[in-house]
């Protein structure tokens, strides 16, 4: 079966340190990933795709992640956490077979920067 | 301003009285869907249309109805909601399928079914 997995409910992390947010996938075919990001009674907001190419994808708001075919991950990094990025971040994959492109999220992880 | 609006944002309602959620985007864009997103469960798409009139079911499409008369609106339709429609639902929209480009999500609609 097709998922997505996101293995953390929560991360916390200091303002100023490396934020990480873990992504794990399983899709038939080449993945074609994304990162959305919730911020609090606020629709979600794209932040970032891979489609193909480098494997380090940037994206809005000083994001990046990271493409491993071999792990089949697509973590999401930052290299200096504020607390404007506390909010929550979903991984999704588009399911491998679909010719109408429908996206499979994660569960979601929330992510709290503290001062 | 690009934008997909949707009302009401909040509703609290009884079992079995019909109600319809609005959704409008103003980009033009072909391909619209409904979610809903529960704690623990993410997003799980409800239905999804690909153009006017072209509409097909998601992952949990059961208990729910649309339909696109018009480009920009995508309405949803509970005919007959139920406690378990108890749910915050998104909707969006997209030049192509949601799997190759980035969506636009409205602000939400939080639905309480007593």
């Amino acid at each position: 079966a097709q998922s997505v997995a996101q293995p953390e409910d929560q991360v916390n992390v200091a303002e100023g340190n490396p934020l990480t947010v873990k992504c794990t996938y399983s899709v038939s075919g080449n993945p074609y990933l994304f990162w959305y990001v919730q911020y609090p009674n606020r629709g979600l907001q794209f932040l970032l795709k891979y489609i193909t190419g480098d494997n380090l994808v940037k994206g809005s708001y000083g994001f990046e992640a990271e493409f491993n075919k071999s792990q089949t991950s697509f973590h999401l990094k930052k290299p200096s956490a504020l607390v404007s990025d506390s909010a929550s971040y979903f991984c999704a994959v588009k399911e491998g077979s679909s010719n109408t492109g429908k996206l499979i999220f994660g569960q979601g992880t929330t992510l709290q920067v503290k001062p | 301003e690009a934008q997909v609006t949707q009302n009401p944002r909040y509703l609290i309602t009884v079992t079995g009285k019909k109600l319809t959620v609005t959704c409008s985007q103003n980009m033009n864009h072909e391909y619209m869907s409904w979610y809903r997103q529960d704690p623990g469960l993410g997003l799980r798409q409800i239905y999804y249309s690909m153009n006017v009139e072209v509409t097909d079911k998601g992952d949990v499409p059961e208990g729910y109805k649309v339909s696109r008369k018009e480009k920009r609106n995508f309405p949803l339709i509970l005919e007959s909601p139920s406690p378990n429609q108890t749910s915050l639902y998104f909707c969006a929209s997209s030049l192509l399928p949601s799997g190759y480009n980035e969506q636009f999500f409205g602000p939400g609609t939080r639905l309480t079914v007593l």
